[in-house]
């Protein structure tokens, strides 16, 4: 299996400007999961997905995140509009056991100027 | 307070060394232990997991669990250069409620190996 694959690795946009997000987890993983990682917070979990429904949104910012996982090998995390404070690495992970361990895509580096 | 306490160092030691890394939690619910370890610009790439307290090794690697104290570790034997990264601690609820695929993480540590 190639692992969790999370496309574009690198985005940069500018501020107001609608941006995508997205996330293949391993095949048969029932868990996914959208973290954010930057200096000051660490790794900080945004929602996560079991068996393709959303299960807690609380990490979420603002209304300008949104995610969707409309099948069980893809989801997409959008922020619109976009603001240079989301800049930051995105990671999706998904896992197979209920509270095991998650296997984390390279993430996504968003620049937002 | 944070739910997961961890040094964020810089760690510096030398090749050949015994590494020690520590986290502390206070939610009492944790059941699932975890350590990653993430190489600059990469994904965390999980290194262990554990279930309840105990210890579990794996080549140079030794985790250990403290469910009374709280307290978890991870122990690197022989340290190389290569191990040069920043391990998070990660940790997860038993069954019940909302919380139960949540992985909590630590801040990370920042580990140099020199030669």
């Amino acid at each position: 299996d190639a692992g969790v694959i999370q496309s574009p690795r690198h985005e940069v946009t500018e501020m107001g400007q609608e941006v995508t997000l997205r996330c293949k987890p391993i095949s048969g993983h029932d868990y996914l999961f959208w973290y954010r990682q930057t200096m000051m917070r660490g790794l900080e979990l945004l929602i996560y997905f079991n068996n393709n429904v959303p299960i807690d949104d609380s990490g979420m910012p603002e209304d300008r995140f949104s995610a969707k996982m409309p099948n069980a090998s893809f989801s997409t995390l959008k922020i619109q509009p976009s603001e240079p404070r989301d800049s930051a690495v995105y990671f999706c992970a998904s896992s197979l056991v209920q509270g095991g361990g998650a296997f984390f895509g390279q993430g996504t580096r968003l620049t937002v100027v | 307070q944070k739910e997961v306490e961890q040094d964020p160092g810089p760690l510096s030691v030398p090749e050949g060394a015994i590494v020690s890394l520590n986290c502390t939690y206070s939610n009492s619910a944790f059941q699932y232990f975890m350590w990653y370890r993430q190489y600059s610009r990469k994904g965390p790439e999980l290194l262990m997991y554990t279930y309840s307290s105990g210890n579990k090794e794996d080549g140079r690697f030794t985790a250990q669990v403290d469910k009374s104290s709280k307290y978890i570790s991870l122990f690197i034997r022989d340290s190389q250069p290569s191990d040069s990264a920043t391990y998070l601690c990660a940790m997860s609820a038993s069954a019940g409620g909302t919380s139960y695929g949540k992985l909590t993480f630590g801040q990370g540590t920042i580990l140099t190996v020199h030669p």
